[in-house]
């Protein structure tokens, strides 16, 4: 059973350059999730995805990141004009849901971006 | 809205010994409970959960906690744990109506010999 997995895992930028992070999803999981995690905290709600749909942004997602997941299965998240406060881990999850009940969120191994 | 509280910040503890990481969760509604696990540089790896049905529930690696709701609490426990076990751990929320998880600041367990 393939985990969800993320590229790249490091990712080292200039300040007001744009940067792309990928995810790869558990095979066949509807749902989608962005999370971000900065030093010392827990991680912090982005966004979510059910199949191509977005359902649910933070406020924490300003203006300049943009998220997506054009065929239901893989997904981007974007982060134009990088700042320092950007820098932080980038994690995505993945998970099934069907009638009732809920998901169980499985984690991939996070991108580390740092902006200098 | 849902929060996580995660009184300990680190618990150190030496090996073979037992350990309890603390978990107070604030919610109006029915909610779902998790707990992870972070080792450097990695994402995060789910220790166990309670969905329904029994308060005790059972996780991998020897970890199990312990929902009360009366309490508001769900704290992880360990009978003996290895140096292995040395991680952050984070407790999590969801309550049934939200689809986001909503994390505690966590707890760093060092096992040392």
């Amino acid at each position: 059973d393939t985990g969800v997995s993320q590229d790249p895992r490091h990712k080292i930028t200039k300040r007001g350059q744009n940067v792309t992070f990928r995810c790869d999803p558990i095979s066949e999981h509807n749902r989608l999730y962005w999370y971000r995690q900065t030093l010392g905290q827990g991680p912090e709600f982005l966004t979510y995805f059910q199949n191509e749909a977005q359902l649910e942004k933070s406020r924490l997602l300003s203006d300049r990141f943009s998220a997506e997941r054009p065929k239901g299965s893989f997904s981007t998240l974007e982060i134009q004009r990088t700042e320092q406060g950007d820098s932080a881990m980038y994690l995505c999850a993945s998970s099934l849901i069907g009638t009732g009940g809920t998901d169980t969120q499985y984690f991939g191994p996070g991108t580390r971006l740092t902006v200098l | 809205a849902q929060s996580v509280t995660q009184l300990d910040s680190q618990v150190p503890v030496f090996e073979e010994a037992p350990v309890e990481l603390r978990c107070n969760y604030s919610s109006s509604v029915s909610v779902y409970l998790f707990w992870y696990v972070q080792y450097p540089n990695q994402g995060l790896q789910l220790l166990l959960k309670y969905l329904s049905g029994s308060t005790l529930v059972k996780g991998i690696n020897g970890f199990e906690a312990e929902f009360n709701k009366s309490q508001t609490s769900f704290h992880l426990r360990k009978p003996s744990v290895h140096i292995s076990d040395t991680a952050e751990y984070f407790c999590a929320v969801k309550t049934g109506t939200a689809s986001k998880l909503t994390f505690g600041t966590g707890t760093r367990l060092q096992v040392t010999l």
